[in-house]
This record gives structure tokens, sequence and C-alpha cells, in this order.
């Protein structure tokens, strides 16, 4: 089965730093994903990259940033953390066409105070 | 704006019976079709797929395709009340993304 780790399952920060949320999939996929997850808004895309060192914006990409150095690994930046970033963070990976589902890490719940 | 609706619920139904979630969308490219099960507190999990228009079957659940009234709906027969959960539709956008519904919640009566 695809593994999609994501490295925290609860973090908690402070207005104003720097977070680092790591994402790693060890099925070769060449499709990875950020989506944040509120309630009553659903899942939104953040940023999704398509190939390493290739990134795109979804639909809520300000406060954040993307780096994929390596196939597998997809780090989500927030660059000054705000309290309206606390929710639900989730990666996620898919082989080259999206047609074929996605797989989903386990989530990071992100607090900011 | 493309979009996919979703009834957000509580669709409440009794231990056996056929739960029914339906699901409209309106980009007509989309070519792919998806429902994800979420339980409280845990990750979207694939439990179905359909790329044509008709029924797909897969033990208890039953997704539907009609791309002409642009809707998906999911049947699960013999509901259990380990069915209870949150189920997201999602379509294709593209060639990369999906469109998710916000989702509707099931709850099964024992």
């Amino acid at each position: 089965d695809v593994k999609v780790t994501q490295s925290s399952r609860y973090l908690v920060k402070r207005t104003g730093e720097k977070v680092f949320l790591e994402c790693v999939q060890d099925m070769d996929h060449e499709n990875m994903f950020w989506y944040r997850q509120d309630p009553g808004l659903g899942l939104r895309l953040i940023y999704f990259s398509y190939d390493v060192k290739m990134k795109e914006k979804g639909d809520i990409p300000e406060g954040y940033s993307v780096s994929r150095e390596k196939k597998e690994r997809f780090s989500l930046i927030l660059e000054s953390a705000s309290t309206n970033q606390t929710s639900m963070y989730l990666c996620a990976s898919s082989t080259s066409r999206a047609s074929y589902g996605y797989t989903f890490g386990s989530g990071t719940r992100l607090t900011v105070v | 704006q493309k979009e996919v609706e979703q009834n957000s619920g509580p669709l409440s139904v009794p231990e056996g019976a056929i739960a029914s979630l339906n699901c409209t969308y309106s980009d007509r490219g989309s070519q792919s079709f998806f429902w994800y099960r979420q339980y409280s507190g845990k990750s979207p999990e694939l439990i179905m797929s359909i790329y044509s228009n008709g029924d797909k079957e897969d033990g208890r659940f039953t997704a539907q395709l009609n791309k002409a009234s642009q809707y998906v709906s999911l049947l699960i027969r013999d509901s259990q009340p380990s069915d209870s959960a949150t189920y997201l539709c999602a379509v294709t956008s593209g060639t990369y993304k999906y469109i998710f519904g916000t989702g509707t919640r099931l709850k099964v009566l024992a």
C-alpha cells in the first residue's frame, strides 16, 4: 500500500513563527498536494507539485510556500504563522494522472496561538 | 468557479437500510469521480472511483454516474454503524487536481 507520512500529528506554534510541515511518500508518485480542511469549508488546495522542483498555486496559496527538492518529499512552509492558519493540514499524493485517485497522509492539526 | 455540491446532512438511516448520498458538479470537463470516506479526526480514504456513465459495484457500495445531469451518487447497502462517517465527493479538474465537496455526514443508527 502507498504510504504518505506527515511528520507531526499535532503542532502548536506561536504567531509569527516560521513553520515547516513535512510530507513523505514511498510509492514514487509524481504528484503531491497540500490541502487544509476547515469545518464548513471542506478541503481547499494550497499548493501542488507535479514534478521535482515544480510547484503550482492552488486556491489559497497566500501566506504559504512549498518546496520539493526530492520526488518523495513535499514541504509546506508557513512564512509567518497567523491564528487564521490554525487548521488540519493534509498531504496527498497520486500517480502522474489524478484519475487514479489520491492517497492522503494522516494529517497535521496545527494550532497557532 | 468550479463547484461540487453535497448536502451536509446529517443523513440518518437505520442499520441494515440503504444509504443514498448525492453529489452534483459544475465542470462538464470532469472525467473522473471519486468517493472518499472520512472518520472523525482521520484523513479521507478512497472507497470508490467511477469514470463512465452507469453503475459500478464494489461489495456493499455502488457508485452511479450521470454525466448529462452532472451528478454522482453513492449507495451503501446493508448500512452498518461502522459506516457512520463523512463522505466526500471529488471530481477531477484538469490533469492533476480534484475539486472536493464539503461532505455529507452519515449516521447509521443501531
